[in-house]
């Protein structure tokens, strides 16, 4: 069945340094979400990218969508001890209204 | 932003009893809601998905008759935890996505279930 990973697990950066996590799809992607769940809360929406290729940003968070539209990433400039938390990116399943999470890439930020 | 509450946001209940958990949006109407499960330090699992006034679609290998889901209204989706037992346990989330803005789904806080 349709596969959504995300390496890597777990990334422990110093305040400052930038982070990437990236996703991959066994399946094309008609579209990819991003989501932040922060330790002890639920996820929220970031992002959506639609197009091959698209590059997206959000002050510090560039997101991009492979030419492929199977692999995205999102890598965060200068993280901060606000960017703490788990990212996951999600896929529509089968082109279906729902969506299948990747395992998600927790971050954490020294200070 | 659109928002989605849930209750009860933490239940305690000994094995064999049932659990209801109630989601809602606040603000907008939600045509479609989703039901997940999350383990500790796990990614998001999806159970079900419901739609206003017609029965949910079951992902493969969730029991329907033992999570039983009603979309009642546009603003109201309960699941229904049955003869709960400890490998019920979990962090139940559910989200809403509504007409306005379609592709994003709005997520509720959670409720975790600890069955004894």
């Amino acid at each position: 069945g349709q596969q959504v990973m995300q390496i890597p697990q777990y990334q422990h950066v110093q305040e400052g340094e930038d982070f990437t996590t990236y996703c991959n799809s066994s399946t094309t992607l008609s579209n990819i979400q991003w989501y932040k769940q922060r330790p002890g809360g639920h996820p929220v929406f970031l992002i959506q990218l639609v197009k091959s290729g698209e590059v997206k940003k959000q002050k510090r968070l560039t997101f991009q969508f492979g030419e492929a539209k199977k692999n995205s990433s999102l890598h965060i400039t200068a993280t901060q001890t606000t960017d703490v938390g788990t990212y996951f990116c999600a896929g529509p399943h089968n082109y279906g209204q729902n969506f299948v999470f990747g395992p998600g890439t927790r971050l954490s930020v020294l200070p | 932003g659109a928002v989605v509450s849930q209750h009860p946001s933490w239940v305690i209940c000994k094995s064999g009893t049932s659990v209801k958990i109630e989601c809602r949006s606040l603000d907008f109407q939600a045509t479609t809601m989703f039901w997940y499960r999350q383990f500790p330090k796990q990614s998001l699992m999806l159970m079900a998905t419901s739609n206003e006034g017609s029965k949910a679609t079951y992902e493969q290998g969730v029991e329907k008759d033992k999570f039983l889901i009603n979309h009642a209204s546009l603003t109201l989706s309960t699941l229904t935890v049955t003869s709960a037992h400890p490998e019920d346990s979990s962090f139940y989330i559910c989200s809403a996505r509504g007409q306005v803005s379609y592709n994003e789904q709005f997520f509720g806080p959670g409720t975790r279930l600890t069955v004894l």
